[in-house]
């Protein structure tokens, strides 16, 4: 299986500031239709987790422009441009271009300074 | 609007069975290849299973830990999908998801303990 880890898994950060998270995994998640199928989620306290981006870069209906994905093959990257208050919660990568299984980084939780 | 609503959940003991539902709306579900993905309280996200569509023979595929415990199944002309856990253990207790792509339902609490 495909192992997938995150880095750093907490990250206290200051409203308005910006913050990243990166997400390596063990084999490269290019697949052999030419997509990468990386997923980033992201859970609030309390809710179930929703999706933010998906095939690396691809931000979901309703996600504001201040979420951001890059990478390719094993490195990955979530960027968020502003921190904003509603931004609390647990961030994780998944991968799904070789399942199964779906496999899920370990989280970074996002706390405000 | 895209919803999944699930049902079933609760206290069973070591040993026991128990079925979880979710009822879709809003997307083709018939089409839809379903997953479930549970967390234990506190923790992280851990991928349970899948069911295929039909055209796809509803194949299934489960995570070593559930393999040949719980088992997964659709009933496309109520858009609902199932999750039957049998022979179920202490270190199955978690919250289940039921998920398809961006959308998940709302979690169910499934605690075993004697």
């Amino acid at each position: 299986d495909v192992v997938m880890t995150q880095s750093p898994l907490s990250l206290p950060v200051t409203l308005g500031q910006p913050a990243s998270i990166s997400c390596n995994s063990s084999q490269s998640l290019a697949h052999s239709d030419g997509n990468t199928y990386l997923n980033w989620f992201q859970q609030r306290p309390g809710q179930s987790p929703r999706r933010l981006i998906y095939k690396v870069s691809y931000r979901d209906s309703g996600v504001p422009d201040r979420f951001s994905g890059s990478g390719s093959g094993t490195d990955f990257t979530l960027k968020i441009n502003r921190v904003e208050a509603e931004d609390v919660g647990v961030y994780y990568c998944v991968q799904t271009s070789h399942w199964p299984p779906w496999t899920f980084g370990q989280g970074t939780k996002v706390e405000i300074k | 609007e895209v919803q999944l609503v699930q049902s079933g959940g609760g206290l069973v003991k070591p040993g026991g069975s128990l079925r979880l539902s979710c009822a879709a709306s809003g997307f083709s579900f018939t089409t839809a290849w379903m997953n479930w993905v549970r967390q234990v309280p506190g923790k992280g996200l851990e991928w349970v299973g899948r069911i295929k569509s039909k055209t796809d023979a509803e194949t299934t595929d489960y995570a070593a830990p559930v393999k040949g415990r719980f088992t997964i199944s659709r009933d496309d002309s109520k858009n609902t999908l199932f999750l039957q856990m049998d022979s179920l253990k202490t270190e199955d207790t978690a919250v289940y998801y039921c998920a398809t792509g961006g959308f998940w339902g709302q979690g169910t609490l499934v605690t075993v303990s004697s």
